[in-house]
């Protein structure tokens, strides 16, 4: 119930594509769903984040779209570019256990030029 | 702002050394940092929480005396792996939120730790 699963684990566009990674939950004691990019050697820098009261959230060319019902939601990258190759990960925090914040498994994006 | 920064970012040593890793938030006040371990091509997987001033709550499975945690003021957390064996290296990342636990977790670079 604590799991977070992560879908593709790798992905490969072409520059200007939309990538879409999927996350799915179960546990409705999340509160907040957060994406994080990691880039070799450094730590994950946030993304964009939604809550799930709201439907999609939209930040520059990073969209998420939210499903409560189906427990799912996606990150979804518009006009990819090279430098957009990461690793991603979604997360959720569960408010219940000190906000701590389970990750999915990640997904590694790559962006061909 | 938000940022957190770490130290030492590379750390080589001897089987059998202690290693201190240092977390600071360099421009807000942290309540509670948290430490992670991640594994080539792994998730992050969350080994601590740590609140200033009181004794950091481990994850199931996560050696407290193996791993020891320092939260000794509002900017500054230790990780120190004591007694570091090789199958111990991996990278330490760590996170902190500003205020209360539940605003938002902002990461550090990681220390890469290789035990020889």
């Amino acid at each position: 119930q604590q799991q977070v699963k992560q879908s593709p684990q790798s992905l490969i566009v072409q520059k200007g594509g939309i990538p879409i990674i999927n996350c799915a939950y179960e546990n409705t004691a999340f509160d907040y769903f957060p994406w994080y990019q990691q880039f070799p050697g450094k730590g994950p820098a946030l993304l964009i984040a939604i809550r799930p009261d709201v439907s999609e959230k939209k930040e520059g060319r990073f969209t998420i779209s939210f499903n409560k019902s189906a427990k799912q939601f996606s990150l979804h990258i518009m006009d990819s570019q090279p430098g957009d190759s990461a690793t991603y990960f979604c997360a959720a925090r569960d408010y219940n256990q000190g906000g701590k914040l389970i990750f999915g498994q990640g997904t590694e994006l790559s962006v061909k030029p | 702002g938000a940022v957190v920064s770490q130290h030492p970012s590379w750390v080589i040593c001897k089987s059998g050394t202690s290693v201190k890793i240092e977390c600071r938030s360099l421009d807000f006040q942290a309540t509670t940092m948290f430490w992670y371990r991640q594994f080539p091509k792994q998730s992050l997987m969350l080994m601590a929480t740590s609140n200033e001033g009181s004794k950091a709550t481990y994850e199931q499975g996560v050696e407290k005396d193996k791993f020891l945690i320092n939260h000794a003021s509002l900017t500054l957390s230790t990780l120190t792996v004591t007694s570091a064996h090789p199958e111990d290296s991996s990278f330490y990342i760590c996170s902190a939120t500003r205020g209360h636990t539940h605003q938002p977790q902002h990461f550090g670079d990681g220390t890469r730790l290789s035990i020889l």
